[in-house]
């Protein structure tokens, strides 16, 4: 299985709204990772998970918050969010183990603030 | 031809012909790199990589080719076909197990 699945695929949310993006992954990875897009732009990393722990946060605002409940799961919870956060949000996982290598990137979020 | 778009550099061929997509990374002390294939709609697909200690690296109908003198990458489709239409990205690491993404390449293929 070399599959990183997400969901929802689309999601609409109001600013007032809590709402929780879902990522999974079955190859044993201990790396994940949250990027956002715009369109026509490349992704921007936000958060990466390393063995469970946060080990890195691209300085995002604490509207967007991380969890990492087991090695296989990401979650990224959202609150407070703003139009100018509709994006695509893309969850990816790595082996994460010693060099950089390969992320498997999953098919995405598509999120609208309205 | 190439031209630059208001956005996205866009690559226009004809199928069949072989394409070239460039990319110009910039930090010197990078190690890997790699190309993804974004199609639309999707998440970015992997295509190729290739460590510092390499100069090419040759996959199905894909070539990498790495200049670490002049900090440039290609990325070299042979026979190119209409689903190879996408979005090509470039990538390096930057350092914490980390990618940098380039700013990306569309591609168009016409029949």
């Amino acid at each position: 299985d070399t599959e990183v699945t997400q969901t929802p695929k689309h999601l609409v949310m109001g600013m007032t709204n809590k709402k929780s993006l879902k990522c999974e992954q079955h190859m044993g990875h201990r790396a994940m990772y949250w990027y956002k897009q715009k369109a026509k732009k490349p992704p921007e990393l936000m958060f990466v998970y390393s063995y469970e722990k946060l080990s890195i946060n691209e300085s995002v605002p604490s509207r967007f918050s991380p969890e990492c409940p087991n090695s296989s799961l990401l979650n990224l919870h959202l609150h407070a969010l703003q139009p100018e956060d509709s994006a695509l949000y893309l969850c990816a996982s790595s082996h994460g183990q010693g060099t950089v290598d390969e992320q498997y990137f999953g098919p995405g979020t598509r999120l609208t603030v309205t | 031809g190439e031209s630059v778009g208001l956005h996205l550099p866009t690559l226009s061929v004809q199928e069949g012909d072989n394409s070239i997509i460039n990319c110009a990374y910039s930090n010197s002390a990078s190690d890997y790199f790699i190309w993804y294939k974004q199609e639309s709609g999707k998440g970015p697909q992997f295509i190729i990589d290739i460590r510092s200690n390499m100069d090419k690296r040759q996959g199905q109908r894909v070539t990498v080719l790495l200049n670490k003198t002049v900090k440039h990458l290609s990325l070299q489709i042979a026979a190119t076909q209409p689903g190879d239409s996408a979005v090509y990205f470039c990538a390096e690491n930057s350092g914490y197990s980390t990618l940098t993404f380039g700013k990306g390449t569309m591609l168009l293929v016409s029949p």
